[in-house]
């Protein structure tokens, strides 16, 4: 399995701000992902990253809010845009393989804390 | 639409009893099913997966899954639960045959395992 990292681990931001949260796996993958885990909730999907294309957005989420660079096959970053407290959330990237049994490993995730 | 159930939302068990976390899913074909684990103020860890072949899996820290089509069933079970075991559970699903080169994810709720001494 890949092994992946992010920065922040956690941060604590003032509401109208914007936080890049970095993901960086140690081998390249195709597809990352990125989740968003609101308090006490389970996982929801905020855009799939492919490398040299444009990330594609879920229901709920758009581009300005979240934009997404995929600058290589080993990295991507998701920016929270326009903080409010209701963006308070742990956001996780993580890896698949294309075509092949489709599992999922993730990062450890970031915490953040909008005041 | 896919969607998983995770009949419940906390399950506390004393110390080297065994436990069975319940997760459901619907959808009329075949599916990938995957059970993951999140420890406090850490991220997701893959403990097993169904893609075809034998309806049990086995998979890490003595978990394992029966996977039961005809009860859409995937329930994740561990003979004997240890402290460390406490955590968040998450049942997935995904469907091989959706579009885009890769599988979204459906997950379920969570459970919690509260194991106590």
């Amino acid at each position: 399995s890949a092994v992946i990292s992010q920065k922040p681990s956690r941060d604590i931001c003032q509401r109208g701000t914007s936080l890049t949260i970095q993901c960086q796996v140690d081998s390249q993958v195709t597809m990352m992902f990125w989740y968003r885990q609101q308090p006490g909730q389970s996982l929801t999907l905020i855009a799939t990253a492919n490398q040299g294309s444009e990330a594609t957005y879920e229901s709920g989420f758009v581009i300005d809010k979240f934009p997404i660079s995929r600058p290589n096959l080993t990295f991507s970053t998701l920016t929270v845009s326009n903080m409010s407290p209701e963006d308070s959330s742990i956001y996780l990237c993580s890896v698949g393989t294309t075509g092949s049994a489709d599992t999922q490993y993730f990062g450890p995730g970031t915490r953040l804390t909008v005041l | 639409a896919q969607s998983v159930t995770q009949l419940d939302s906390q399950v506390p068990v004393f110390e080297e009893a065994p436990v069975e976390l319940r997760c459901n899913y619907s959808s009329s074909v075949s599916v990938y099913l995957f059970w993951y684990v999140q420890y406090p103020n850490q991220g997701l860890q893959l403990l097993l997966k169904y893609l075809s072949g034998s309806t049990l899996v086995k998979g890490i820290n003595g978990f394992e899954a029966e996977f039961n089509k005809s009860q859409t069933s995937f329930h994740l079970r561990k003979p004997s639960v240890h402290i460390s075991d406490t955590a968040e559970y998450f049942c997935a699903v995904s469907d091989p045959r959706a579009g885009g080169g890769y599988n979204k994810l459906i997950f379920g709720a969570g459970t919690r395992l509260a194991v106590h001494p």
